[in-house]
C-alpha cells in the first residue's frame, strides 16, 4: 500500500543554518504531495504542496520539489530561525481518481532551532 | 473565511465516562476526517467522512464512533474511556475545490484520568 517516510529526528539546529528533511513515498500513480507543519500546541497547517512531478511547492521559504524518479519530496529552508522550531509532516494523497482513499503522514519530524 | 472549528479545546473525563467531541468544516467543504495524536504513535487515522456517510475507517476500536450532519459538521464521540484515550484529536476537512488537500483544525486535547 502507499507509505511515506521521513526522518524523524529530533533535528537541531542552530539559527540561520540550512535545513533538510528527507521524504519519501511509495504510492501507485501521481499522488499529490505535501509538508504539514505543527507549532507547539497548536493543530497542523499547510505548509506546501505539489501536485504533479517536477513541481515545487513553496511557502515561508521553504521549498519542496516533487521527484516522480526518485519518489521524494525533502523540505529545505535556506536559512533557518527560531520561530520555525515546530514538528514537519509529509504526506500523500492519492490520485483524484482514487480520492476515497486517506491522506497518508509520514511519522514527523521535530525540528529545534537555537539562537 | 473561518476555518476549521473543533470544540472543546480541552477536557477532562475520568476513565469509563465517554466523550464527545465536535468539528465544523471549512464553508463549503464536505469531507471530514479525524485524526488522533499523540506522542508514542504519532498522527493515526480514525475515520472520513463525506455527505453524512462514513466513506473509510482506520484502525481503532468500537468504543471510537463519528458521525457526520446535513450541514456537514461532524463528531466523534469515545465511550467507555481508557487512559490511552488521552491525546490530541484532530479534525481535517476538504473539498472538491481544495482538491486533495485537507485543512486541520487547532485540536481538542482529552485527558483521561
Amino acid at each position: 500500500g502507499d507509505s511515506v517516510t521521513q526522518m524523524e529526528g529530533p533535528v537541531t539546529l542552530s539559527e540561520e543554518a540550512f535545513l533538510t528533511i528527507n521524504c519519501t513515498y511509495t504510492a501507485t500513480g501521481y499522488p499529490s504531495l505535501f509538508w504539514y507543519v505543527q507549532y507547539p500546541g497548536e493543530g497542523l497547517q499547510l505548509l506546501l504542496k505539489a501536485t504533479k512531478a517536477d513541481d515545487k511547492g513553496s511557502n515561508k521559504g521553504f521549498e519542496a520539489t516533487y521527484r516522480k524518479e526518485t519518489t521524494s519530496f525533502h523540505l529545505e529552508k535556506g536559512s533557518v530561525q527560531v520561530s520555525d522550531s515546530a514538528v514537519y509532516f509529509c504526506a500523500l494523497s492519492p490520485p483524484m481518481k482514487t480520492s476515497y482513499d486517506k491522506v497518508i503522514f509520514g511519522p514527523g519530524t521535530s525540528l529545534s532551532v537555537i539562537p | 473565511k473561518a476555518g476549521v472549528t473543533q470544540t472543546p479545546r480541552y477536557l477532562i473525563k475520568t476513565r469509563g465516562q465517554q466523550v464527545t467531541l465536535s468539528c465544523s468544516p471549512i464553508s463549503g467543504h464536505r469531507s471530514v476526517s479525524w485524526y488522533q495524536q499523540t506522542p508514542g504513535q504519532g498522527l493515526q487515522f480514525l475515520f472520513e467522512y463525506f455527505s453524512e456517510t462514513q466513506r473509510n475507517k482506520g484502525n481503532f476500536p468500537g468504543r471510537f464512533s463519528g458521525r457526520q450532519f446535513s450541514n456537514s459538521r461532524s463528531e466523534m464521540n469515545v465511550s467507555t474511556l481508557e487512559l490511552g484515550d488521552s491525546a490530541l484529536y484532530l479534525c481535517a476537512s476538504s473539498s472538491t475545490v481544495s482538491g486533495n488537500t485537507i485543512y486541520f483544525g487547532e485540536g481538542s486535547w482529552l485527558t483521561v484520568v
